[in-house]
């Protein structure tokens, strides 16, 4: 079965900071990696996604990740937040090409004071 | 606003009462999915449907909880006998691709006292 894993629970950053949230996935196969984004008040949105190719994969509001397979990890990254990117990010996986539903990991809690 | 809709958006019941929430996908999304959260955790799937097929139930579906999909398009998740462990945020994801690229609805909040 897959799971993912969130390193971090909650995550305290002063604006400008660089971030740099882990996840980790269980699964024997090829996988699907996401993150969503989830802004206090609204539903979860997807920040970025990887399928395959370039392991390097950019998003929305200068987000990226890095897929490393040998580590089975999926970090998101950001060189400099912002105050608006307070909010919730969960870490989601799911077989590729299975059609099953997406595995999410339990979030973490980013907070930035400006 | 996402497309998909969910209705109520916040339901409170008493312990041992039955609820059921409603979900409207966005147009021609053929691939349906309801989801559990509480606080302080992500997401949990409870079930899946592909048009009106439901293909994937979850161990967190109990006998108490139904979901219907009756014509491919809406969806319900009823719960039937309430118990506090139900209380949660009840999100609906849909999607038309099957790369799972989920676009989630605002969600119905469960209170049961």
């Amino acid at each position: 079965a897959q799971s993912v894993s969130q390193h971090n629970h909650h995550v305290i950053l002063s604006e400008a900071a660089s971030l740099e949230l882990g996840c980790n996935y269980s699964y024997g196969g090829t996988v699907n990696l996401f993150w969503y984004v989830q802004y206090p008040g609204q539903h979860l949105q997807l920040l970025l996604k990887y399928f395959s190719g370039d392991p390097l994969v950019k998003g929305i509001k200068g987000f990226e990740a890095e897929f490393i397979k040998s580590k089975f990890s999926f970090n998101l990254r950001k060189p400099s937040v912002q105050w608006s990117d307070t909010a919730e990010y969960f870490c989601a996986v799911n077989a590729w090409q299975a059609g099953t539903a997406l595995i999410f990991g339990k979030g973490t809690t980013l907070s930035v004071s400006s | 606003d996402t497309g998909v809709s969910q209705d109520p958006r916040h339901k409170i019941t008493k312990r041992g009462q039955n609820v059921t929430f409603r979900c409207d996908p966005i147009s021609e999304h053929n691939r349906l999915y309801w989801y559990r959260q509480t606080l302080g955790q992500g997401p949990e799937f409870l079930t899946y449907f592909q048009n009106e097929a439901q293909l994937e139930k979850s161990r967190l579906l109990s006998d108490r909880f139904s979901a219907e999909r009756p014509k491919g398009s809406f969806s319900t998740l009823e719960i039937q006998r309430t118990e506090q462990g139900d209380s949660a945020m009840y999100l609906c994801a849909t999607t038309v691709k099957g790369d799972g690229e989920l676009f989630f609805g605002e969600g119905s909040r469960l209170t049961v006292l």
